[in-house]
């Protein structure tokens, strides 16, 4: 069966640090990989999307990127947090149209 | 261009009482839709899912959601509220035609509430 790892669970970072959360997929190949946000009180919000390995599609220009170096890994990074990147981020796979299976979400409070 | 509205950004109800949350779409092609629950701090977990078969798709958790094309309408509704279904709800909508990433739009969600 298929798994959606996402981690860590919970971070606190200042201002102006770097970021790296990573999301691994098991049990398929050539998934469909995305990066949601969801701000306190607000609904998803569509970050980044992979189709295949090195093939990222940024849907909101902001202070993050997002990569693919494996087939099922996918990472959301930046190289200095701001104040108003704090949110929960979620991380799903999907296959074809059939739905998303979401990770457990990594909660980021930047300070 | 695919859209999803769902009324009502709070839906409070008895616990035993029928939960009725409404959601509606809009889509140029026929849709496939889906209906998530997010619980505090966690990912969201796929309720049920229509796909162009049976309009009436029943879901986990006793949920159940028809599908009305006359309406655009794709209501989640439960005969008897629990108190572990408070949580948040998502309704969204993708392309089934769509190639490669099939994004899927999502509604702004209904954090529905169970009163004792």
């Amino acid at each position: 069966s298929q798994t959606i790892h996402q981690w860590p669970a919970t971070l606190v970072q200042p201002v102006g640090s770097p970021l790296s959360l990573e999301c691994t997929v098991e049990g398929t190949s050539n998934p469909n990989l995305y990066w949601y946000r969801q701000a306190a009180g607000r609904g998803l919000q569509l970050l980044f999307y992979s189709v295949g390995i090195g093939q990222i599609s940024s849907e909101v220009p902001q202070n993050l990127s997002a990569s693919r170096p494996q087939d099922r890994q996918f990472i959301l990074s930046s190289k200095k947090l701001l104040l108003s990147d704090s949110g929960f981020y979620l991380c799903a796979w999907s296959a074809q149209n059939y739905g998303y299976t979401f990770g457990s979400g990594t909660r980021l409070t930047v300070v | 261009a695919q859209s999803v509205t769902q009324l009502g950004s709070h839906v409070s109800v008895s616990e035993g009482a029928l939960v009725l949350l409404r959601c509606n779409y809009s889509s140029s092609v026929p849709p496939y839709l889906f209906w998530y629950v997010q619980y505090p701090n966690q990912g969201l977990q796929l309720l049920l899912k229509y796909t162009s078969a049976a309009t009436l798709v029943k879901g986990i958790n006793g949920f159940e959601a028809e599908f009305k094309k006359s309406e655009t309408s794709f209501h989640l509704t439960k005969p008897s509220a629990h108190m572990s279904d408070a949580a948040e709800y998502f309704c969204a909508v993708s392309d089934p035609s769509a190639s490669s990433a099939s994004k899927i739009i999502f509604g702004s969600g209904t954090r529905l509430s169970i009163r004792p």
